[in-house]
């Protein structure tokens, strides 16, 4: 079965360089979740869309903006990179949200970002 | 190979009664463990950790979880459920690796409470 797709799995930048995350969801998924973890951190949530809208806001620097495309796929970008931002990013899709209860949240595999 | 299994896709508990979330790992490591809740277009929330402190670790919201290493298991309980104790679940093990570390997320475990 189709999961959670992310690319790169792995990306290596210098400092003030920009990075762009690209995250597809599911098919027939509309909801889109980014993750940041670092080394020995708690994942933090970062942003979340449903239906190409953003829908809930974390503890996403504002060095970052992401969106959903028509294709429901995701991109995060960052820029102006810090060492700090070395971490794992987290893609995740669900089936909806609300009422619908059901829906169970799939994870990507992560992407691996270095500042060097 | 490492892996989580949360044992139950759905947990239906009435108020005020016990609740039980079972996880069962496998790690060569030695892991650090977490429980996270996500309410409906919310982002995960940390309820509890493990990292090789107390092996029963209180969280928010009343919850808590026991590390069992002999069991490979670190289930999550709550004496009283509440209404708004209705959310997914996620057991997420993370740990060193050669390549830097990694972190893997149980499937879920949807928790129902009824009035």
């Amino acid at each position: 079965a189709a999961g959670v797709i992310q690319s790169p799995r792995h990306l290596i930048k210098e400092k003030r360089e920009t990075a762009t995350l690209k995250c597809y969801p599911i098919p027939r998924h509309d909801t889109v979740y980014w993750y940041q973890q670092g080394p020995g951190q708690d994942p933090q949530f970062l942003i979340s869309f449903y239906e190409k809208m953003q829908s809930d806001k974390g503890s996403i620097p504002d060095r970052f903006s992401a969106q959903q495309f028509s294709d429901y796929h995701s991109e995060l970008n960052m820029s102006s990179l810090e060492l700090g931002d070395s971490a794992l990013y987290f893609c995740a899709s669900s089936g909806g949200t609300g009422a619908r209860l059901g829906n169970t949240i799939y994870f990507g595999e992560g992407s691996w970002l270095t500042v060097v | 190979a490492q892996s989580v299994t949360q044992l139950d896709s759905h947990v239906s508990v009435s108020e005020g009664t016990p609740v039980l979330l079972r996880c069962n790992y496998s790690s060569s490591y030695s892991p650090s463990l977490f429980w996270y809740v996500q309410h409906p277009n919310k982002g995960l929330q940390l309820l509890l950790k493990y990292t090789s402190a107390a092996t029963l670790v209180k969280g928010i919201n009343g919850f808590e979880a026991e590390f069992k290493k002999s069991e490979t298991s670190f289930h999550l309980t709550k004496p009283s459920a509440h209404m708004s104790d209705a959310a997914e679940y996620f057991c997420v093990v993370s740990y060193a690796d050669t390549g830097g570390f990694k972190t893997i997320f149980g499937a879920g475990t949807r928790l129902f409470v009824k009035a």
